[in-house]
């Protein structure tokens, strides 16, 4: 099935750095979501995405949706400990349409 | 308010049998997604009800199928287990609209042996 194209598949960060993943796509979606997902539990939505070239925060946490309604990036700034598990982007076309989701970012914090 | 709950969380099964999984969304929530997730392919869409009725479908057999009850709890059946349908099966909820707001449980891991 459809699939997003989600980088770095993987990040070691030393604590205190900041992060930053994308996602691109061949289609255009009208909603970007990121999730992130730890050991033993379903994906948390993280951040919601609904204009092109929107531009919003959680916390340490920045998500932009791409101008192109292509792509969509994530970073998170002063690491820590914490952030470690696999981050997800996921799109959507229109608001009846299933997810389309990225393969994942693991990232691992080094203390 | 109690988050989506999926049952079992563990659960073992032999090739050619059938297993039915439990998922109960959010309360209020009208639509429930299901995914499954593998470290090759990632989270792959299942289907989607709404209103005890199919609303989209992914791309896997007929093996898979599922339901949704008027109380919005949904239960998906897979048969004839293989053992490629190793995987966690996710569950997300949703109000009605919007779609993409979707909550997701911790998970069935089902293991085909």
């Amino acid at each position: 099935g459809q699939q997003l194209n989600q980088s770095p598949q993987s990040m070691f960060i030393q604590e205190g750095e900041d992060v930053s993943m994308n996602c691109t796509s061949s289609s255009i979606f009208n909603t970007w979501l990121w999730y992130k997902q730890e050991p033993g539990e379903g994906p948390v939505l993280l951040i919601a995405l609904y204009k092109a070239g929107e531009l919003t925060s959680n916390g340490r946490l920045t998500a932009q949706f791409g101008i192109t309604r292509k792509d969509s990036f994530l970073n998170i700034s002063a690491s820590i400990p914490s952030d470690v598990g696999i981050y997800f982007c996921a799109g959507q076309q229109s608001g009846n349409t299933p997810l389309v989701f990225g393969k994942g970012t693991r990232l691992s914090v080094i203390a | 308010k109690a988050g989506v709950t999926q049952t079992p969380r563990y659960l073992i099964k032999t090739r050619g049998q059938q297993v039915t999984l439990s998922c109960s969304p959010i309360s209020g929530h009208r639509s429930v997604s299901w995914y499954q997730q593998t470290p090759g392919q990632g989270l792959q869409f299942l289907f989607e009800y709404f209103s005890e009725t199919q609303r989209n479908k992914g791309n896997f057999p007929g093996r898979f199928s599922g339901r949704q009850f008027s109380n919005s709890r949904s239960e998906m059946n897979v048969s004839t287990l293989e053992l490629g349908d190793s995987a966690l099966y996710l569950c997300a909820s949703s109000l009605d609209p919007p779609q993409d707001t979707q909550y997701f449980g911790p998970g069935t891991r089902l293991t085909v042996l």
